[in-house]
């Protein structure tokens, strides 16, 4: 079992809805990443957190130490936001992935 | 200006063959680091250097050897290619090591053994 489990595991939308990707960890970690995979296979980096809150633009990422969970939430989705998103945790020495949520925002 | 750059971006070479695949950063970051996408596109990282020094170094088998001459380039060398080794590979950067550092990643090499 992964330390780290995503979901849902596909998603699709419709334009304009509220979207939130979860992420949860079975280990104490120092720090947590988004990434967004585009449909060309480029990666981006979106977030990193250890604690509280993070926003920028229509997108906003959450943790919760305690409950080892996180969020991505995405505002007014839009066609674009279309990609697989991806959670990572890093704890000691070590960068785990998630398997990536596929989301579909349809127009 | 590219700011994580890998060269070749295809690779289709026979199985038994070496290869390498390169790395370079222009946004002066200390660390680089090295990934596997496999075929179900999970990601897991292979190495990591800080100013050229090996500090991450994954289950990885060894015809897998990373080389980093400078702290601006990190390139991948593989042995001995086998079918498994089909992945697509991510090269990337951030200014120091794992934690709340930035991960600047490369556009990826679709390697194909055949």
């Amino acid at each position: 079992k992964n330390e780290v489990e995503q979901s849902p595991q596909n998603l699709t939308a419709q334009e304009g809805e509220f979207i939130t990707i979860n992420c949860s960890y079975s280990v104490g970690i120092s720090a947590l990443h988004w990434l967004q995979q585009h449909p060309g296979g480029g990666i981006v980096s979106l977030f990193m957190l250890s604690s509280g809150k993070k926003k920028h633009g229509r997108l906003i990422a959450t943790i919760n130490i305690q409950e080892k969970h996180s969020s991505l939430h995405i505002t007014a989705s839009h066609p674009r936001d279309s990609a697989v998103y991806i959670c990572a945790v890093i704890y000691g020495n070590k960068l785990v992935f998630g398997a990536g949520t596929i989301l579909r925002v349809k127009s | 200006d590219t700011a994580v750059s890998q060269t070749p971006k295809y690779l289709v070479t026979q199985m038994g063959n070496d290869k390498s695949i390169k790395c370079e950063q222009n946004l002066g970051h200390d660390t680089m680091y090295w990934y596997k996408q496999d075929s179900k596109k999970f990601l897991k990282i292979m190495f990591s250097y800080n100013n050229k020094e090996l500090i991450i170094n994954e289950t990885v088998p060894n015809r897998f050897s990373p080389k980093s001459p400078d702290k601006a380039h990190l390139n991948l060398h593989i042995n001995s290619l086998e079918l498994g080794d089909s992945a697509v590979y991510f090269c990337a950067s951030s200014q120091s090591g794992l934690g709340l550092n930035e991960q600047f990643f490369g556009p990826g090499t679709r390697l194909t053994v055949l």
